[in-house]
């Protein structure tokens, strides 16, 4: 079934650890979005890409940084985590002018 | 840039009565306005969306109004049921540009 999917879905580590959380949709759409948000509040846009070997930063500053290498896939990486970090970051994707669809969310904690 | 403001941020209502959630954008090129519903714990789902050669649209007890004369939408839901309870977010999207979601409105439907 077309989806888009992303893992872990909960994931509690420890200060200074780097991390990586995945994103795949299989609905061939262009464009792949992360957001931060936490639960019930605000939709805060991170990263952004139109296409393979496109990546652009959202407006909500961030110390994560993402890759596009295939249509597919597009990866968060944060380098050294921090307690700030602390919130859910949901992967999206569209294609063209339409629809966004949501993944289901990673939950991230750091102690 | 566009900038999507909505209200009001909470909506508390009695079952079978209806709710409005109202959103208003600053860009004219805007030409897309998708509503989510994001339930406790869940990814945002469109629930209805409407493009700009539409002024209204409806499906069963949800229905869009677009005034692109004034750039405001707003969000109709009528016989109001306790599931209709999650935060709803608005978004604007212009063709090469990225969407831009409102801050979310919380309806609580009280039995």
């Amino acid at each position: 079934e077309a989806d888009i999917y992303q893992t872990p879905r909960y994931l509690v580590i420890g200060t200074g650890k780097k991390i990586t959380l995945e994103c795949s949709q299989t609905m061939g759409h262009d464009k792949m979005y992360w957001y931060q948000q936490d639960p019930g509040m605000e939709l805060h846009l991170i990263h952004y890409s139109y296409g393979v070997n496109s990546t652009e930063k959202g407006d909500l500053s961030s110390e994560s940084t993402v890759s596009r290498i295939r249509t597919e896939h597009f990866p968060l990486t944060l380098e050294s985590a921090r307690p700030s970090h602390t919130s859910q970051y949901l992967c999206a994707s569209s294609e063209g002018p339409n629809t966004q669809y949501f993944g289901p969310g990673t939950r991230l904690t750091v102690l | 840039g566009e900038n999507v403001e909505q209200h009001p941020s909470t909506l508390s209502v009695q079952e079978g009565d209806s709710a409005v959630i109202k959103c208003t954008y600053s860009d004219s090129a805007s030409n897309y306005f998708p509503w989510y519903k994001q339930e406790l714990g869940k990814r945002p789902q469109l629930i209805i969306d409407i493009r700009s050669n539409v002024g209204e649209k409806k499906d069963q007890r949800i229905a869009v109004t677009l005034n692109k004369t004034a750039k405001h939408f707003s969000l109709h839901i009528t016989e109001t049921q306790p599931e209709d309870s999650a935060v709803y977010f608005c978004a604007a999207h212009n063709y090469g540009q990225n969407f831009v979601f409102g801050p979310g409105t919380r309806l609580s439907v009280l039995p």
